[in-house]
């Protein structure tokens, strides 16, 4: 099975600006995650999708949104690009029937926000 | 609330030799997973073991195996053997089980940066 995909690999913004982050999941998955990881914080779950439905998120503003789409792949966007963005953002898939699942990572998306 | 504490930031391991990486954790939750995680320069997160807080033996997959304690709220993973290719972040990860509003996502420790020496 081919695995978790993430597009693109690199961007660079700058502050002010939106941008739409892509994960293609694991065939036959339905839950995707996504995660965000920084130097200074570590990795912190930012939401995660099932179905369509935004099943759970974590403790970021609302400037950080997503979706799925029926075919199980992802997008999170971010509005208002601040410089604290700046990360590698992680996508995970598992089948979603179950929280202990293994969830399986994507290569991650590396923003720069200048 | 979870949490995970790795308390080793960095190991030098000679290669070929075994390595331990600590792992506690903290939970009220009766059931829950434990995972490891490796993660090179590259990026990626890597898959390495699970064990369910309700599995009566200790994990294993191939060089890795998971020594789990419940009572000491322990995880730690061993690698047999190590390689040079063992040479990466690993972070030691937790999630509880789904109870009907949906996974809360993994809760991760710092995480402790590997390097096998020749």
């Amino acid at each position: 099975k081919a695995g978790v995909t993430q597009t693109p690999r690199y961007l660079i913004k700058t502050r002010g600006q939106q941008v739409t982050l892509s994960c293609s999941p694991i065939s036959g998955h339905r839950s995707v995650s996504w995660y965000q990881q920084t130097p200074g914080q570590g990795l912190q779950f930012l939401f995660e999708y099932f179905s369509e439905t935004q099943r759970n998120k974590g403790n970021f503003p609302g400037r950080f949104s997503g979706r799925q789409f029926s075919n199980s792949r992802s997008e999170m966007n971010v509005s208002t690009l601040e410089l604290g963005d700046s990360a590698l953002y992680l996508c995970a898939s598992s089948p979603g029937t179950s929280g202990e699942e293994t969830q399986y990572f994507g290569p991650g998306t590396r923003l720069l926000v200048l | 609330a979870q949490k995970i504490t790795q308390t080793q930031p960095g190991m030098f391991v000679q290669e070929k030799e075994a390595v331990t990486l600590d792992c506690t954790y903290d939970t009220s939750d009766p059931s829950y997973g434990l995972f490891w995680y490796k993660q090179p320069s590259s990026g990626e997160m890597i898959f390495l073991i699970y064990q369910g807080s309700y599995d009566q033996q200790n994990a294993t997959e191939g060089r890795y195996s998971l020594n789990f304690q419940k009572a000491r709220k322990s995880a730690n993973l061993v690698i047999s053997a190590s390689q040079l290719g063992d040479s990466a972040m690993y972070f030691c990860a937790m999630i509880s089980k789904y109870s009907g509003g949906g996974a809360d996502g993994l809760t991760f420790g710092k995480g402790t940066h590997l390097i096998i020496q020749p």
